[in-house]
């Protein structure tokens, strides 16, 4: 059964770098998103990402966070400069052909920022 | 704006036997998606089962079961048959049908299965 991957599955970084979070999500789905769940706390919404633009974004979301969609098969989120509360589980999800698909997660990467 | 509210932290159960998790949710709108998601201690977000507000009919998969109540606002998943696989964090989320995108969770469930 195809499934989203994602890696790192941990890293740490210092505060203030830049970090890129890659996933891969299912191959014939059209819609991304990430998520972020910081420990003990509730998921939280991100970013959603159809046709190669960003389709619906949180505040979360400010300019130290930007998505990209690489190659037709990657999906990244990259954090420019690293703050300790960026510290959290990061889950990338695809849905199928049509907006109210599904989500399918990944594994997650867990991201500590020192 | 739409909220999801789990009310019970953790909840426990005795293997074989059936546990009913609760969640309830704010809305106004009439056409929206319902979910429960289970995260085993991996962390992964692994989907149990959805639910079409606009279908009258209760969702199951094997021993998962909801109990929608549309006008009470009120989803709950039943586990019947429990096993000791099924200890995870357990979380409801809700998704408009039209124009938004993102998934809104609950605080989630702590399950214990007790062999």
């Amino acid at each position: 059964e195809p499934e989203v991957t994602q890696t790192p599955s941990h890293q740490v970084t210092q505060m203030g770098q830049e970090v890129i979070l890659r996933c891969v999500p299912i191959s014939n789905h059209l819609y991304f998103y990430w998520y972020r769940q910081i420990l003990g706390q509730k998921v939280e919404f991100l970013v959603s990402f159809y046709n190669n633009e960003i389709s619906e974004k949180s505040e979360i979301f400010d300019d130290q966070f930007s998505v990209e969609r690489p190659d037709g098969s990657n999906f990244t989120l990259k954090i420019r400069s690293t703050k300790l509360e960026d510290s959290a589980m990061y889950f990338c999800a695809s849905g199928g052909q049509g907006v109210t698909d599904t989500q399918y997660f990944g594994p997650g990467t867990r991201l500590t920022v020192l | 704006a739409q909220t999801v509210t789990q009310s019970q932290p953790e909840m426990s159960v005795q293997e074989a036997e059936t546990v009913t998790l609760s969640c309830t949710y704010d809305t106004s709108e009439s056409d929206y998606y319902l979910f429960w998601y289970k995260q085993p201690p991996s962390r992964q977000m692994i989907l149990v089962i959805r639910q079409e507000a606009y279908k009258q009919q209760n969702a199951t998969e094997n021993r998962f079961s909801v109990n929608f109540q549309k006008a009470a606002k009120s989803f709950s998943l039943k586990i019947s048959d429990s096993q000791l696989g099924d200890a995870a964090m357990y979380f409801c989320a809700y998704r408009v049908l039209d124009s938004n995108y993102q998934l809104i969770w609950g605080a989630g469930t702590k399950l214990i299965i007790k062999p």
